[in-house]
């Protein structure tokens, strides 16, 4: 199956920094989602963005789906933005019936 | 809007009881509905997916098993917890692109 890779494991910020994670995966999708898991465990979804680039905010992604990566740009981090964060992506082959994989996430903390 | 509720948000059981979440959306027909588990609070793992009432493929083989009794209704059951079944699970729906994922029932198998 697809291999979703998703670097750094981990990233400590101090408040007002910016930070960039990535999110490369094996092979064609037709589906890339970016998501953040907050201390309550609930996933809010960022991004859908199979490819392109979104803003919304603060936030901002890319994928080049091509070069088979997505990047998930924060700017400005604010505390509120710690928490771990997701690729998802539904390969393009086959018949997946909208079936997600995971990366392991980017655990964000940003300290005041 | 198209509400995913789970039940319970969390729950303690004992090794070798049974097991019963639930979860039910709102707002929309015959949608694709997904049991995730996440343990150790990293990545998510696939474990059951159903496109339609009754219908139900496992992803993994394991002490779980899934029904759907109902349209918008996705249960999650074992006969016997193990240790190992502790996590986190979440329910989700597939919409036209985007999957939305329900708050989580947080199980602990003691």
């Amino acid at each position: 199956g697809i291999q979703v890779e998703q670097s750094p494991p981990d990233l400590i910020l101090q408040e007002g920094a910016n930070s960039t994670l990535r999110c490369n995966f094996s092979d064609s999708v037709n589906n890339l989602q970016w998501f953040h898991q907050n201390p309550w465990g609930q996933l809010i979804n960022l991004f859908y963005i199979p490819s392109g680039t979104k803003q919304n905010g603060r936030l901002s992604a890319t994928t080049v789906a091509t070069e088979r990566y997505s990047l998930l740009y924060i700017s400005s981090s604010q505390t509120t933005d710690s928490g771990v964060y997701f690729c998802a992506v539904r390969g393009a082959g086959g018949t997946s019936y909208g079936k997600l994989t995971f990366g392991q996430g980017t655990i964000l903390t940003v300290h005041p | 809007s198209q509400t995913i509720h789970q039940w319970p948000a969390t729950l303690v059981q004992p090794v070798g009881s049974p097991l019963s979440l639930e979860c039910t959306v709102e707002g929309t027909s015959n949608p694709n509905l997904y049991w995730y588990r996440q343990a150790a609070g990293r990545g998510l793992q696939l474990l059951f997916y159903s496109v339609g009432i009754g219908q139900i493929s496992s992803e993994v083989p394991q002490n779980l098993s899934a029904s759907r009794p109902q349209d918008r209704q996705f249960i999650l059951s074992s006969k016997k917890l193990l240790l190992s079944d502790s996590g986190f699970y979440l329910c989700a729906r597939g919409g036209a692109y985007e999957q939305y994922f329900g708050p989580g029932t947080r199980l602990t198998v003691t």
